[in-house]
């Protein structure tokens, strides 16, 4: 069974810049999350998508992050404009089904660094 | 929302020693207690995970225990290997629905393991 795929892998950009990640779930899991992770931090999640609605999105700045799944499967997270603080490692995760397996797994990640 | 504070935040043991990192939680709702475990550069691996109606569970070298009326929970490693060294994550949810769903993490510990 393949893992969460998550693309680019690394990303370097200069502020002001827009950037856009894309994490493909592991096959049958409807829900999908958005993470933020700081150097030396656990996890943040920015996102939860159950199939195409986003249900938890409160932790996800509005003025310049989007994110959307359109057809339940695939993701996008976006940023425009990039700001220094947001350089960071953005991680994708899916499970089952909130409310039959609470399991998350996680994707690679994609290393963001903003100069 | 949730807070959950992790100890310590390094650790070092000699290969054969125990290896406890511990964990509280803020919000008695919470009812799922995953740990995940992160080797440099890759993604978070959940190892063991443990809900509220038990107070312990074990996977062979690995243990987590949980005192609900306290509000804490421990990771128990026996027997370490090199191989175990890596930053440990805890995480406390409530398990489902909209933001009750959402996973806080700890800052993580990094344990080492010397040969």
């Amino acid at each position: 069974e393949a893992g969460v795929v998550q693309s680019p892998r690394y990303k370097i950009i200069e502020k002001k810049q827009p950037v856009a990640f894309w994490c493909n779930p592991i096959s049958g899991h409807n829900t999908l999350y958005w993470y933020r992770q700081n150097l030396g931090q656990g996890p943040e999640l920015l996102i939860r998508y159950e199939n195409e609605e986003a249900v938890d999105d409160s932790q996800l700045p509005k003025d310049r992050f989007s994110a959307e799944r359109l057809k339940g499967v695939d993701s996008t997270l976006k940023i425009q404009p990039a700001e220094l603080g947001d350089s960071a490692v953005y991680l994708c995760a899916s499970s089952l089904d909130e409310y039959l397996s609470y399991e998350q797994y996680f994707g690679p990640g994609t290393r963001l660094t903003v100069t | 929302g949730e807070n959950v504070e992790q100890h310590p935040s390094t650790l070092s043991v000699q290969e054969g020693d125990s290896a406890v990192i511990k964990c509280t939680y803020s919000d008695s709702a919470s009812n799922y207690f995953p740990w995940y475990k992160q080797e440099l550069g890759k993604r978070p691996q959940l190892i063991i995970d443990i809900r509220s109606n038990v107070g312990e569970k074990k996977d062979q070298r690995i243990a987590v225990t949980l005192n609900k009326t306290a509000k804490h929970f421990s990771l128990h490693i026996t027997e370490t290997q090199p191989e175990d060294s890596a930053v440990y994550f805890c995480a406390a949810s409530r398990g489902r629905g909209s933001t009750l769903g959402r996973l806080y993490f700890g800052r993580g510990t990094q344990l080492t393991v010397w040969p």
